[in-house]
C-alpha cells in the first residue's frame, strides 16, 4: 500500500542532543512537508520541499534542519538549539496541482 | 497573507443531529480549500476539497462543505452525526507556492 511512514512513533531527547525524525513516502509525490502540532495551535509549518535537493523554511524553522537527497525521504533534525521541542511532529506529502496532502501518523517527541 | 480561521474550539452535537464546523478564509486569488480530520495520536486524513465549480462539495464519510465566496466561508457539514465522528477537524487553504495554511482546529464531540 502507498503511504507515508514516520519513525519512530515516540522519541525522547536529552538536553543538548540532536535527534532525527524519519519520513519516507512511496507515493511518488514531489512535495514534502514537516509540521509541528501543539495543543490549541493547529499545525505550524517547519520546512517544506518541492523538489529533490531544494527546501524552504516555513514559519518556525529555527532550531530545525532538513535534507532532501531522495524524492521519497525528508528527514527532520531537531537540534539542541530548539529549546522547546516537545510536540507532535507530522510529515506530509503531495503532488503539485490540486491534490490534497497525505499525512504520516506522526512522531511524538519528549524531553528526558 | 493567506489565513484560515476556525472560530470554535469545540462543537458539541447530539447523535443523529446535523453538524456544522465553521471555517473562514482570507486569500488572494482563487482559494484552494481543504478539510481534514484527525483522530487521537494519528495523522490527518483528507475529507474533501474545493478547487472550483459547485459550491457544495461532497466528501468522505458523508461529509460535505459549502463554499460561500461572498462570506469567504467553507463550513463543514453532515446531515446526521455519528458518535464515531468525534475527532479534531482542520480547515486548510493552499497558496500558489503549495504551502498549506491550517486553522487551529475544532474539536467535534458527538454525544450519544
Amino acid at each position: 500500500d502507498g503511504g507515508i511512514t514516520q519513525s519512530p512513533k515516540y522519541l525522547f531527547r536529552k538536553e543538548g542532543q540532536n535527534v532525527t525524525l524519519s519520513c519516507e513516502q512511496n507515493l511518488n509525490h514531489d512535495a514534502m512537508y514537516w509540521y509541528r502540532q501543539d495543543p490549541g495551535q493547529g499545525l505550524r509549518l517547519i520546512y517544506y520541499s518541492q523538489i529533490v535537493n531544494d527546501f524552504q523554511k516555513g514559519d518556525i524553522a529555527e532550531g530545525y534542519s532538513v535534507s532532501r537527497e531522495k524524492k521519497e525521504s525528508f528527514p527532520l533534525t531537531v537540534t539542541s538549539a530548539q529549546k522547546n521541542p516537545t510536540a507532535f511532529y507530522l510529515c506530509a506529502s503531495s503532488m503539485t496541482g490540486t491534490q490534497p496532502q497525505h499525512f504520516g501518523d506522526g512522531t511524538r517527541l519528549s524531553i528526558l | 497573507a493567506q489565513s484560515v480561521a476556525q472560530p470554535e474550539d469545540q462543537v458539541n452535537v447530539a447523535e443523529g443531529n446535523p453538524l456544522t464546523v465553521k471555517c473562514t478564509y482570507s486569500v488572494s486569488g482563487n482559494p484552494y480549500l481543504f478539510w481534514y480530520v484527525q483522530y487521537p495520536n494519528r495523522g490527518l486524513q483528507f475529507l474533501l476539497k474545493y478547487i472550483t465549480g459547485d459550491n457544495l462539495v461532497k466528501g468522505s464519510y458523508g461529509f460535505e462543505a459549502e463554499f460561500n465566496k461572498s462570506q469567504t466561508s467553507f463550513h463543514l457539514k453532515k446531515p446526521s452525526a455519528l458518535v464515531s465522528d468525534s475527532a479534531l477537524y482542520f480547515c486548510a487553504v493552499r497558496d500558489i507556492t503549495y504551502k498549506y495554511i491550517f486553522g487551529t482546529g475544532t474539536r467535534l464531540k458527538v454525544l450519544a
